[in-house]
């Protein structure tokens, strides 16, 4: 079946640093690809999204690429910010399976000032 | 426009006991999911609610859990005599469309003692 593998954390980083977040999955057909952030205390808020191969998606300052020929799309930012820690979650969503997400197990991200 | 709530946020239980939460999504929107997360690990899809119609089980939902969204509104998930593998976060999440981005709510988290 349909899954998604993500790098292990926690990752530490120091604020200003380049930080690069691992997904590759695996699915039959066209999946799309979503990023997922859940802050401390907080529900899970939708980052960024791609809907087809070769697409990028991107929002405060963080993108990822939809590569099918690696079957990854990787989350990567620029100069992460100590209001950037929290866990971040790939997912897929296949085709015709109604709409239901699959996650990876998450990322936490730990930004020190 | 509010967003997904659920209801309660938290739920400390006995073993053998019955729970119920409430989800209530954002107005309008047909697709109404319920996932499952574990400390450490990323949601697991348990099952969804196209309007009142629930198209789609996890073999995870075992016979002791319910749901339903009468009316194709709020949506409850009942578990029976609860144990405590069944201690967990609950979230749900909705969408207009099974193609269309997944609102998450904040979560209920159940502790079975």
């Amino acid at each position: 079946g349909d899954s998604v593998t993500q790098m292990e954390g926690p990752v530490t980083l120091s604020e200003e640093a380049f930080l690069t977040i691992n997904c590759t999955y695996t699915a039959t057909g066209y999946p799309s690809l979503f990023w997922y952030v859940q802050y401390p205390g907080e529900g899970l808020q939708l980052l960024l999204k791609a809907t087809k191969a070769d697409d990028k998606g991107s929002n405060k300052g963080f993108e990822a690429t939809y590569r099918k020929e690696t079957t990854s799309f990787h989350l990567e930012k620029g100069s992460v910010q100590v209001s950037d820690s929290a866990v971040y979650f790939c997912a897929l969503r296949g085709d015709n399976q109604g709409g239901k997400l699959i996650f990876g197990q998450g990322t936490e991200l730990s930004v020190k000032p | 426009d509010t967003g997904v709530s659920q209801d309660p946020r938290h739920k400390i239980t006995k073993r053998g006991q019955n729970v119920t939460f409430r989800c209530d999504p954002i107005s309008e929107h047909n697709r109404l999911y319920w996932y499952r997360q574990t400390l450490g690990q990323g949601p697991e899809f348990l099952t969804y609610f196209q309007n009142e119609a629930q198209l789609e089980k996890s073999r995870l939902l075992s016979d002791r859990f319910s749901a339903e969204r009468p009316k194709g509104s709020f949506s409850t998930l009942e578990i029976q005599r609860t144990e405590q593998g069944d201690s967990a976060m609950y979230l749900c999440a909705s969408s207009p469309s099974g193609f269309e981005t997944q609102y998450f709510g904040p979560g209920t988290r159940l502790l079975v003692l």
